[in-house]
């Protein structure tokens, strides 16, 4: 199965930063089958990006993701308060599906 | 609106059986495949197990294979996951998931908000 590997583990950034999230896989995700969550606490993941690069349906345009291959990025380009929050990568062009470990975005 | 509420979790004792529904409205539930994934409080997120829109492909995680079964009533518009011989390792939120469309390996586009299950003795 492909292991994806997230990095950083925690990323302090303050309000209005730009916030670059890293998703690394062992393989070759096919066709750029990526998609990255958001989870609030106490809340459900939320679908953000799927297909690498392509918004979900009410995301808002600061929010996009680029890459291919085994290199994906999320990039937050303003942060706002809530925005603050649980970072997941997916990737679901090999069975079975695989998450990465996360990456939390914290206020510095 | 889209909307998966699951239920049937709750406190099991090790090597007992659980079974986890899932009732879905706001979308035409027989064309889309459907998952649980779980969630270890605190961790990160476990596909567990996947079925296609008209039940001809099951899939599950190594760690749950023979033990769970999922199924899907496209009439009752919902979609369950039998537990057998549950381990302390099981225990988890798990969330009932809408596949992105109709194939089984895919994007998760809507979750219900879990139910929890605690496998102890």
């Amino acid at each position: 199965e492909i292991v994806l590997t997230q990095s950083p583990g925690t990323l302090s950034l303050s309000l209005g930063e730009r916030a670059t999230l890293s998703c690394r896989a062992s393989q070759t995700v096919s066709n750029s089958y990526l998609a990255w969550y958001q989870q609030k606490p106490g809340q459900a993941p939320r679908l953000l990006i799927y297909g690498a690069a392509a918004r979900a349906t009410g995301i808002p345009d600061r929010f996009s993701g680029s890459g291919s291959g085994t290199a994906f990025t999320l990039t937050i380009s303003r942060l706002e308060p809530e925005d603050f929050v649980v970072y997941y990568c997916q990737q679901y062009g090999s069975s079975p599906v695989t998450f990465g470990g996360g990456t939390k975005v914290e206020i510095k | 609106e889209v909307q998966l509420v699951e239920s049937g979790g709750g406190l099991v004792q090790p090597g007992r059986s659980l079974r986890l529904s899932c009732a879905a409205s706001g979308f035409n539930f027989g064309d889309y495949g459907m998952h649980w994934v779980r969630q270890v409080p605190g961790k990160g997120l476990e596909w567990v197990s996947g079925i296609t829109w008209n039940s001809g492909t099951l899939a599950y995680a190594d760690s749950v294979k023979g033990r769970f079964t999922i199924s899907r009533d496209n009439a009752e518009n919902s979609l369950f996951l039998q537990m057998h011989s549950l381990r302390a390792e099981d225990t988890a939120q798990y969330f009932c998931v809408k596949g992105g469309n109709y194939v089984l390996v895919n994007w998760f586009d809507r979750w219900g908000q879990g139910t929890l299950v605690t496998v102890s003795s």
